[in-house]
């Protein structure tokens, strides 16, 4: 099984700002997947960005990129420029590559943007 | 683009009665998933199907029984609901064959409320 950690329950960001919500994760696999969701107070999950075991890369998309660390394995989600409507709840989330099947969660955090 | 319908976004049952969740998704994904979310606790996993009558136990599956008879909608069930099973219940679906990087695509949820 992986183990997503999300050390942060409740954060605040001035609009504009850049912010980093911090995602660590635990897991004996080689290949995996690293995944971020929003979701608003409406309630869907919306996908935002996704980043590879072996990718070399940080992900980016749009406003958002993932500061992939993978030695200290940590998927940070960077998200610049903050706006009002990026006020919502975040979630980190592992597969594992040998199936693919079952997503893990960390607990979310909820992020508030400040005008 | 893909589609996941939940029968109910929201849904007030009393403590002993048989509830019905279903999910609906049109893109021909192997994979559905259910999930609880509550606060504090992230997603988890109840059950997971990769195909058609085939279902898998998720990390919570005390409670609850799930049924796949059509590849396109899977179904959680509540033999006798309880107070302690009032959540948001999430409903996911995921292409079985495009790896890693294909994101599960969620359905707008079911808020349960069990008296």
């Amino acid at each position: 099984a992986q183990k997503i950690t999300q050390t942060q329950p409740g954060m605040f960001v001035q609009e504009k700002e850049a912010v980093t919500l911090d995602c660590t994760y635990d897991t004996s696999d080689q290949s995996y997947g690293l995944f971020w969701y929003k979701q608003p107070s409406s309630g869907e999950m919306i996908f935002l960005i996704y980043q590879g075991s072996y990718d070399e890369q940080n992900a980016t998309e749009g406003r958002y990129s993932l500061n992939f660390q993978k030695a200290r394995k940590s998927a940070n989600l960077v998200i610049s420029a903050s706006q009002l409507g990026d006020s919502a709840m975040y979630f980190c989330a592992s597969v594992p590559g040998n199936t693919g099947n079952q997503f893990y969660f960390g607990t979310g955090t909820s992020l508030t943007v400040i005008p | 683009d893909v589609k996941v319908t939940q029968s109910s976004r929201y849904l007030v049952k009393r403590t002993g009665e048989k509830v019905f969740l279903e999910c609906v998704q049109d893109m021909d994904h192997e994979n559905m998933f259910w999930y609880r979310q509550d606060p504090g606790l992230g997603l988890r996993l109840i059950y997971f199907s990769y195909d058609v009558k085939m279902k898998e136990k998720g990390d919570i599956p005390e409670g609850y029984s799930v049924s796949r008879e059509k590849k396109e909608r899977f179904s959680l069930i509540l033999e006798s609901a309880s107070t302690n099973q009032t959540s948001m219940y999430l409903c996911a679906s995921r292409d079985r064959d495009r790896g890693l990087t294909d994101t599960q695509y969620f359905g707008p949820g079911t808020r349960l409320t069990v008296l």
